[in-house]
């Protein structure tokens, strides 16, 4: 069975800095794109950064591009998201997700998410 | 960046069907998912790659991609399909990005 689970969140102040982790099982991680997703409450999804399966190619939204880093241990089964300079519009639940794979850029399985909120 | 527009929310009746757009320019060119995502959960795929369901996924949820719009349907609306539903594409042309729509609440009445 796939599983996701992420950890991490919490509260932090403006211009601080959080890791959030996600850890897989149930299916070869090293063979799979993963990303981050994100839903500030009461709104909508918002993508954040996806790593490739090798981790040599990443992309980021516009929003976190220079403050978020994404990367993976193969070894170890796990993404993480290593956030800088947080903001307030950075409150949301964070969400890892498991490309499905092939050719297609869809996600088939999504963890069940770790809320960060950015407040003074 | 690309944009992609959906209605801020259907109304259905059980038994009926409901229709959810999704535009875009040009979407017909790109590969549309769909998730929908319930209240407190996570989002869960229903539809990928335009047309494709994922395994456990009912017959009902269907999709299709033409031109600039997008679309799912949910045929035969149970309660249970109350959810918000959002579509998503990977915009490749510009900026390598995820995209997601703004999402469609379904109400079954």
């Amino acid at each position: 069975e796939v599983q996701l689970l992420e950890s991490g969140g919490g509260f932090v102040q403006p211009g601080g800095s959080l890791r959030l982790s996600c850890a897989a099982s149930g299916f070869t991680f090293s063979s799979y794109a993963m990303t981050w997703v994100r839903q500030a409450p009461g709104k909508g999804l918002e993508w954040v950064s996806t790593i490739s399966l090798s981790d040599t190619t990443t992309y980021y939204a516009d929003s976190v591009k220079g403050r978020f880093t994404v990367s993976r241990d193969n070894s170890k089964n796990t993404l993480y998201l290593q956030m800088n300079s947080l903001r307030a519009e950075d409150t949301a639940v964070y969400y890892c997700a498991k490309w499905i794979g092939g050719s297609s850029t869809s996600l088939d399985y999504w963890g069940q998410g770790t809320l960060v909120t950015v407040s003074s | 960046s690309y944009v992609l527009t959906q209605p801020p929310s259907v109304s259905v009746a059980p038994g009926q069907t409901a229709r959810i757009t999704c535009g875009g320019n040009n979407i017909g060119s790109k590969s549309v998912h769909w998730y929908q995502q319930k209240p407190g959960q996570a989002p869960v795929l229903v539809v990928y790659d335009d047309s494709d369901r994922p395994s456990g996924i009912p017959e009902r949820f269907s999709g299709s991609n033409s031109g600039n719009t997008a679309t799912l349907t949910v045929s035969r609306v149970e309660a249970g399909d109350e959810a918000d539903y959002y579509c998503q594409v990977w915009d490749s042309n510009f900026d390598h990005a995820g995209v997601f729509g703004t999402g469609t609440k379904v109400t079954v009445l």
